[in-house]
């Protein structure tokens, strides 16, 4: 499985937009990149997925870079309600393809 | 309202005494699956299943067990707990093996083993 590397935090003001990189250099062609986010304990929640064409949703915009190297998600106005753990996780596409690889994350802090 | 629901939410248990946490979802999802989260060592599957009567191991299997009798069910059995199973735990599913479907997590079980 491709590994992931995330800052471990950021700080960001409410009402700005957050843009959380990750880096995944290993990716491998058939490999997808989803974000999840962890709000305190609580289960963690699906924001976005994409494959190497950039995806918005309502929830936020995902950026691939053409070599799909590294992604951005963007939360393009933040609240206080986003501050939270961020996971970029690339899954497999064979096998245990639902099995979701969680690193340590970027937890975002958002202020006033 | 789509969701996953686990119980309890919280449990505090000694060593060696038998416990079940119930996991149920009401979106007829084929896959399920059991994480565990401790500190900095994130979220790590134990068990997932991939329809009815089908589980396999995950990550971290040793001191649990699965079940998978109807689809929306998938209970996690710990025979004889032990301290270091002291955890949070979450279940989670979604439509199947595909990667192009998102998982849906339960609200987390916190466990405690004294």
């Amino acid at each position: 499985d491709a590994k992931t590397t995330q800052p471990p935090s950021m700080d960001c003001a409410e009402g700005r937009a957050a843009n959380l990189p990750c880096n995944h250099s290993t990716i491998s062609g058939n490999e997808y990149v989803y974000w999840y986010r962890q709000i305190h304990s609580q289960g963690p929640q699906y924001i976005i997925h994409g494959l190497k064409n950039n995806e918005t949703n309502e929830m936020a915009s995902l950026i691939i870079t053409e070599d799909r190297k590294s992604s951005t998600l963007i939360l393009p106005h933040a609240t206080l309600r986003d501050t939270a753990v961020y996971y970029c996780i690339v899954r497999p596409s064979t096998g245990t393809a639902s099995k979701l690889t969680f690193g340590t994350g970027t937890r975002l802090q958002v202020t006033l | 309202e789509a969701q996953v629901t686990q119980n309890p939410r919280y449990l505090i248990t000694v060593t060696g005494k038998k416990l079940t946490v119930t996991c149920s979802q009401n979106m007829n999802h084929e896959y399920m699956s059991w994480y565990r989260q401790d500190p900095g060592l994130g979220l790590r599957q134990i068990y997932y299943s991939m329809n009815v009567e089908v589980t396999d191991k995950g990550d971290v299997p040793e001191g649990y067990k699965v079940s998978r009798k109807e689809k929306r069910n998938f209970p996690l059995i710990l025979e004889s707990p032990s301290p270091n199973q002291t955890s949070l735990y979450f279940c989670a599913s979604s439509w199947g093996m595909t990667v192009n479907t998102e998982a849906f997590f339960g609200q987390g079980t916190r466990l405690t083993v004294v």
